[in-house]
């Protein structure tokens, strides 16, 4: 109940395309939805996160779309560029604890 | 957010040796946190830094394996006790900052 699961593994998109990443979740206690962009040889950087009260949020080319009643959420990358090239992990947590549970991971690359 | 500065940022060490590992954040922090990413993986959480009082481990995790330091609310320190090759990963350590959580670059250790 513990767990977030992470689709698809790697994905590969062509240069000005648009990514989705999608996660679901078990526990409905999760109350923080961050992703993480993770660089080799580097920590994971906190992209954008959602809250359950809203559906959308949007940061610049970056989109969180949460579905409560799925228990699903899902990241899009608008006008994906090379330096999106990273992997990308969905989270979730119980606010008050601070403890991240992290999904899978998915490798994106994008093709020039 | 957070400055987090972690050191040393990669070591290569025996096996039955030991390894502390130093966290500074630039601001006073509630929350700190350690996670273990083990090679091409995702992160999971070992344990939270409680200040003044001993750390609260993960299932699977153990003091005696992983003790951990909190001495203010700026510093922390973890050390991977009695190594073997099976503890080479990256070790980062994370605070809670306002809206969001954020990780240090981690320390990559390889076990020999």
């Amino acid at each position: 109940q513990q767990q977030v699961k992470q689709s698809p593994q790697s994905l590969i998109v062509q240069k000005g395309g648009i990514s989705i990443i999608n996660c679901a979740y078990e526990n409905t206690a999760f109350d923080y939805f961050p992703w993480y962009q993770q660089f080799p040889g580097k920590g994971p950087a906190l992209l954008i996160a959602i809250r359950p009260d809203v559906s959308e949020k949007k940061e610049g080319r970056f989109t969180i779309s949460f579905n409560k009643s799925a228990k699903q959420f899902s990241l899009h990358i608008m006008d994906s560029q090379p330096g999106d090239s990273a992997t990308y992990f969905c989270a979730a947590s119980m606010r008050f604890t601070g403890k991240l549970i992290f999904g899978q991971g998915t490798t994106l690359q994008v093709k020039p | 957010s957070a400055v987090i500065s972690q050191k040393p940022s990669r070591d290569i060490c025996q096996r039955g040796t030991s390894l502390t590992i130093q966290c500074q954040v630039d601001s006073q922090v509630t929350m700190m946190f350690w996670y273990r990413q083990q090679p091409g993986q995702s992160l999971t959480l070992i344990a939270t830094a409680n200040q003044g009082s001993e750390a609260t481990y993960e299932s699977g995790f153990v003091i005696d394996k992983f003790p951990i330091s909190r001495p203010n609310l700026t510093f922390s320190t973890l050390t991977v006790s009695n190594m073997s090759p099976e503890d080479s990963s990256i070790y980062l350590c994370s605070v809670v900052v306002g809206q969001g959580d954020f990780f240090g670059q981690g320390t990559r250790l390889t076990v020999v």
